[in-house]
């Protein structure tokens, strides 16, 4: 166990919807990054939150939305989902902004049918 | 840019074989690398790292030692057990670049008693 968490497990939507995917990092983590894993694309990184700030951005669709709370926790946006967004998307956390170590959440399937 | 290539597999050993799995990379700056665990219906996990080059990186019997003249990061286990039987994924981080790692495709291993 990672101590990072992440809700729900699962999550089975249509095209068109709008999900939220949560990650809560490993207690006194302050730096939260979100990737993609598909089978055509690889793990991909998203976007990476340090402290409540916006610190990097990857492969990060204008659909596709994050932040950081207050409390550390993150929520990533999918809105107007495609088919192609269906894929794992894991959150990971590190104590600092330089990422070296990042222990990673057991993920959020994402089917979107 | 910056990326990483690593043998895709499927690798299918007996139990006690050796084990390589090979890693190239291409980076501007100065990499740090590592070699994940992905073991099924889990998140990452770090197995080994290894911050500047002729550095040796081991965990749990796993070893990779960062070349910088091959730029390469190859992976080693000298006997596999069954519970090896993972996804092994390589990655790089530039220090003091955008604070992301940047993950090869991955490399299923099945490990058979």
């Amino acid at each position: 166990d990672s101590g990072v968490t992440q809700t729900p497990k699962h999550l089975i939507t249509a095209t068109g919807q709008r999900v939220t995917l949560r990650c809560s990092p490993r207690s006194g983590d302050l730096s939260v990054y979100w990737y993609q894993q598909s089978l055509d694309q690889g793990l991909q990184f998203l976007i990476h939150y340090y402290n409540g700030e916006e610190r990097a951005k990857g492969n990060i669709l204008e659909r596709f939305s994050a932040q950081q709370f207050p409390d550390l926790h993150s929520e990533l946006n999918l809105s107007s989902l495609e088919l192609g967004d269906s894929a794992l998307y894991f959150c990971a956390s590190s104590v600092d902004s330089a990422g070296y170590e990042q222990f990673f959440g057991p993920g959020t399937r994402l089917t979107v049918l | 840019g910056n990326s990483v290539t690593q043998m895709e597999g499927p690798v299918t050993l007996s139990e006690e074989a050796f084990l390589t799995i090979n890693c190239t990379y291409t980076a501007t700056g100065y990499p740090s690398l590592f070699w994940y665990v992905q073991y099924p219906g889990e998140g990452l996990q770090l197995l080994l790292k290894a911050t500047k080059a002729d550095d040796k990186g081991s965990n749990k019997g796993f070893e990779a030692t960062y070349r910088k003249e091959t730029t390469s990061f190859h992976l080693e286990k000298g006997s596999v057990q069954v519970s090896d039987s993972a996804v092994y994924f390589c990655a790089l981080d530039i220090q003091g670049g955008s604070e992301k790692l940047v993950f090869g495709k991955g490399t299923k291993l099945t490990v058979n008693p």
